[in-house]
């Protein structure tokens, strides 16, 4: 399958179950957050953002939660959906200067959703 | 109505050929990059253009040569292609500033397998 030798984190979930994505970033002077969703063969897809500033943001099913004090940002997805079924990544940015742009990625993390 | 394209999505071909792929975008965007993701799904910028001057280039080796004729396109023509260029390559692009600023967009992305 797609995963194999991937080595991925994976995580598992029923239809209908919450799921928390996690990551851990790297560089204290990130500023903004964002995760993305990509479906087999298909480019990254925005789900939602969170500046330094915040702790926590909500969107349609999912809220995402910043920790800066250990680096971590988790993705939560309530009543978790087959469509949810992806990988999902984390980026980082300095939203300033000449590194605006420069999205760091995390590894990235499958979420299979069973009906 | 993609908003970011880019063609072609799939390219197979031979050691030390020279390809190109080719990005536009219909956002009206200022900002557009050209990203690798490699076998195991692993995120990385190559490359930044703000209204068609290069920002950010990323340790690239000097055969990828991104061309951004005007904002709407940023190519990447690739010279004599190794086995290790082998990859999903993905356009994406940005605005700086406005409501919508630091949100990036990503195309569908472009298989490259070198044989």
């Amino acid at each position: 399958g797609e995963s194999v030798g991937l080595h991925l984190p994976t995580l598992s979930v029923q239809e209908g179950d919450n799921s928390i994505i996690n990551c851990a970033y790297s560089n204290s002077a990130s500023d903004y957050f964002i995760w993305y969703k990509q479906e087999s063969g298909k480019g990254p897809q925005f789900i939602i953002d969170i500046r330094s500033n915040m702790d926590k943001r909500q969107g349609q099913r999912v809220t995402v939660l910043l920790n800066k004090t250990v680096k971590h940002l988790s993705l939560q997805i309530a009543a978790t959906q087959p469509g949810d079924s992806a990988v999902y990544f984390c980026a980082e940015t300095y939203a300033g200067g000449t590194s605006y742009g420069k999205l760091t990625f995390g590894q990235g993390t499958i979420l299979t959703v069973h009906p | 109505d993609t908003a970011v394209s880019q063609t072609p999505k799939y390219l197979v071909t031979q050691m030390g050929n020279d390809k190109s792929i080719k990005c536009e975008q219909n956002l009206g965007h200022d900002t557009m990059y050209w990203y690798k993701q490699d076998s195991k799904k692993f995120l990385k910028i190559m490359f930044s253009y703000n209204n068609k001057e290069l920002i950010i280039n990323e340790t690239v080796p000097n055969r990828f040569s991104p061309k951004s004729p005007d904002k709407a396109h940023l190519n990447l023509h690739i010279n004599s292609l190794e086995l290790g260029d082998s990859a999903v390559y993905f356009c994406a692009s940005s605005q700086v500033g406005g409501r919508d600023r630091n949100t990036i967009y990503f195309g569908e992305g472009s298989w490259l397998t070198v044989v």
